[in-house]
């Protein structure tokens, strides 16, 4: 079975500082991974994918995120943090089950952004 | 384009009353999921339909119930509501292209179901 692991479920940076959110994977397959953003009351946007061609993911909002096998990682990182980047942040791993694709979030990351 | 759209926005239900939440697709979708997000949690996956048939089930009991329409459209029911119960719903849509291969979800904004 896979499993996510988001490490914080709170992290506070100041605007312009650099974001790091961390997410650690389980899978017994080679996953496809995944990271959304919710912005209260909402529901979820993908900020970028990893599907198995590079492993350096570019999203939007400038985020990106590197796959990391050896590690079983996929951290997302921004080099300078917005004020509308303050949001929740969720890291998802997608692994074939049954003929279809069975998707599993973290806990999520809140990211606050002080002034 | 009409992305992913769900109804109601909100609704407020009694324990033991049933509730019926409803989705439509990404235009040129087939596939609809439904997601039950618990308040500080991460979504939890309840189903997915594809094909009018439910192809995957997650861990939610049988009072979790959907149905998906000839035009992709879906619903979810939960009869017996608990206080349990209580969360965003989100659906999301997406394009089956075939078994094992990688296709992408899309979110709707979610129904806040509340039962008090």
């Amino acid at each position: 079975a896979q499993s996510v692991t988001q490490l914080g479920s709170h992290v506070s940076v100041s605007e312009g500082a650099l974001v790091l959110l961390r997410c650690n994977y389980s899978s017994s397959v080679p996953p496809y991974l995944f990271w959304y953003v919710q912005y209260p009351n909402q529901g979820l946007q993908l900020l970028l994918k990893y599907t198995s061609a590079a492993t350096l993911v570019k999203g939007i909002n400038g985020f990106e995120a590197e796959f990391k096998k050896s590690e079983t990682s996929f951290h997302l990182t921004k080099p300078s943090a917005h004020m509308s980047d303050a949001a929740e942040y969720f890291c998802a791993v997608s692994v074939p089950s049954g003929g279809y694709q069975k998707v599993t979030f973290g806990t999520g990351t809140k990211l606050q952004v002080i002034p | 384009d009409a992305g992913v759209t769900q109804s109601p926005t909100h609704l407020i239900k009694t324990r033991g009353q049933q509730v019926t939440l409803r989705c439509s697709p990404k235009s040129g979708h087939d596939t609809v999921s439904w997601y039950q997000q618990a308040l500080g949690q991460g979504p939890q996956f309840i189903f997915q339909y594809y094909e009018e048939e439910e192809r995957q089930r997650g861990n939610f009991p049988d009072r979790f119930s959907g149905h998906q329409y000839p035009n992709y459209s879906s619903e979810l029911n939960v009869n017996a509501l608990l206080l349990g119960d209580s969360a965003l719903y989100l659906c999301a849509s997406s394009l089956m292209l075939g078994p094992g291969n990688y296709y992408e979800q899309y979110f709707g904004p979610g129904t806040r179901l509340t039962v008090t």
